[in-house]
């Protein structure tokens, strides 16, 4: 089975300019997550997706990040204009169960650094 | 809502010997602790998890242990192995609500 799969792995860019990262999560799942990993620290929600509605964006800084799931499956996240406290690592999970029960699937994550 | 301490922030311990692992969390509605392992570049993954109607729950070299009413829950890996090394994170969830995740353990397996 395939996994959660996320891209870019690694973007460099300038504060103020814009960055898109991608998921695609595990087939038949209808649950999505984008979280942010700070480095040293745990993971923190972002977005919640239950097929193509958001469950949950209480700490997206909607003022610069936004995220949409298509047709209820892939999903992508973007931060414009970036700061640099923005860099870390964004990671995608994805869940068969809905109401965010059951076990989270990470992909791999998009590693940002903003200069 | 809730909030999740882990310690320690660091563990170092020889092959062979075990390893625990502490979480707290505060809000006492939560009902479901889950165990993540993640190594260099990838992304966390589950190796263990536990619900408030068990006290403890075993997997080979793993275990967890919960105590509700301190709201206290433990990792324990015995027999650890260098392939043990690795970023854990504990967290917990409500109900109804999100998974909260500690700050997690880098763990190192000396051989």
């Amino acid at each position: 089975e395939a996994g959660v799969a996320q891209s870019p792995r690694y973007k460099i860019i300038e504060k103020r300019q814009s960055v898109a990262f991608w998921c695609n999560p595990i087939s038949g799942h209808a649950t999505l997550y984008w979280y942010q990993q700070i480095l040293g620290q745990g993971p923190k929600l972002l977005i919640q997706f239950q097929n193509n509605g958001v469950v949950d964006d209480s700490q997206l800084p909607k003022d610069r990040f936004s995220a949409e799931r298509l047709k209820g499956v892939d999903s992508t996240l973007k931060i414009q204009p970036a700061k640099l406290e923005d860099s870390a690592v964004y990671l995608c999970a994805s869940s068969l169960a809905t109401g965010g029960t059951g076990e989270l699937f990470f992909g791999e994550g998009s590693r940002l650094t903003v200069l | 809502g809730e909030n999740v301490e882990q310690h320690p922030s660091t563990l170092s311990v020889q092959e062979g010997d075990s390893a625990v692992i502490k979480c707290t969390y505060s809000d006492s509605a939560s009902n479901y602790f889950p165990w993540y392992k993640q190594e260099l570049g990838k992304g966390p993954q589950l190796i263990i998890d536990i619900r408030s109607n068990v006290g403890e729950k075993k997997d080979q070299r793993i275990a967890v242990t919960l105590n509700k009413t301190a709201k206290h829950f433990s990792l324990h890996i015995t027999e650890t192995q260098p392939e043990d090394s690795a970023v854990y994170f504990c967290a917990a969830r409500p109900p109804t609500g999100k998974l909260i995740f500690g700050q997690g353990t880098t763990l190192q397996v000396k051989p």
